[in-house]
């Protein structure tokens, strides 16, 4: 049981490229989502999704798209990466609408932008 | 919007010693979930602790127990007995009872960073 895994775990781009963070997840959970975190701010939602096929814009979900066409994956995308996006981003999951409900982490993916 | 606050950006205990983490937040719903997760080094977000609104005893894990004032929207984090391996980032984190609408979204504190001296 893997949990929460993120790929890559580092990435390096430059301005204007593109890509595509993935987060797989074995847990059957319904609910998925991605933050962002930087320096002095905590976590912040860029983006979740309540099932498969559904996705929704959290707190700071300009410059990033995201799909969700399978249940264990949620990707991220960044059509043309900033260096304001600079970050480490963290995928989630959680059993949905328990009230044990809780949410687990992926290991982050470190992401630099020149 | 709900906002969570924690107003010490960094803290220092001494092993074996007992410290408190300060956590305040802010919401109009009377339902809801709070969290402290830990980061340590490795970046890997951690549940520590979870309490639920409408109790009113305070969640208990082992060495680690909250303070919970609903009325002043307060939510404290003590660590009892401090081991050189609780050292790490603390987060302080709502989640509203609203699942459905919401995705049970998380709002998270900026942190506080712990230190452990030996």
């Amino acid at each position: 049981n893997a949990g929460v895994t993120q790929t890559p775990k580092f990435r390096v781009l430059k301005t204007g490229q593109s890509m595509t963070l993935l987060c797989a997840q074995d847990m059957n959970h319904e609910y998925m989502y991605w933050y962002r975190q930087d320096p002095g701010m905590g976590l912040r939602l860029i983006h979740y999704s309540v099932g498969e096929g559904t996705t929704a814009k959290g707190e700071v979900p300009d410059g990033y798209n995201v799909s969700r066409l399978k249940k264990q994956n949620f990707l991220l995308g960044l059509e043309s990466a900033a260096p304001s996006q600079t970050s480490v981003y963290f995928c989630a999951s959680s059993n949905q609408g328990t009230y044990q409900e809780t949410q687990y982490f992926g290991p982050g993916t470190r992401l630099l932008v020149l | 919007a709900q906002t969570v606050t924690q107003s010490q950006p960094e803290m220092s205990v001494q092993e074996a010693e007992t410290v408190t983490l300060s956590c305040t937040y802010d919401t109009s719903e009377s339902d809801y979930y709070l969290f402290w997760y830990k980061q340590p080094p490795s970046r890997q977000m951690i549940l520590v602790i979870r309490q639920e609104a409408y109790k009113q005893q305070n969640a208990t894990e082992n060495r680690f127990s909250v303070n919970f004032q609903k009325a002043a929207k307060s939510f404290s984090l003590k660590i009892s007995d401090s081991q050189l391996g609780d050292a790490a980032m603390y987060f302080c984190a709502y989640r509203s009872a609203k699942g459905e609408t919401s995705g049970s979204r998380l709002t998270f504190g900026e942190g506080t960073q712990l230190t452990v001296n030996p």
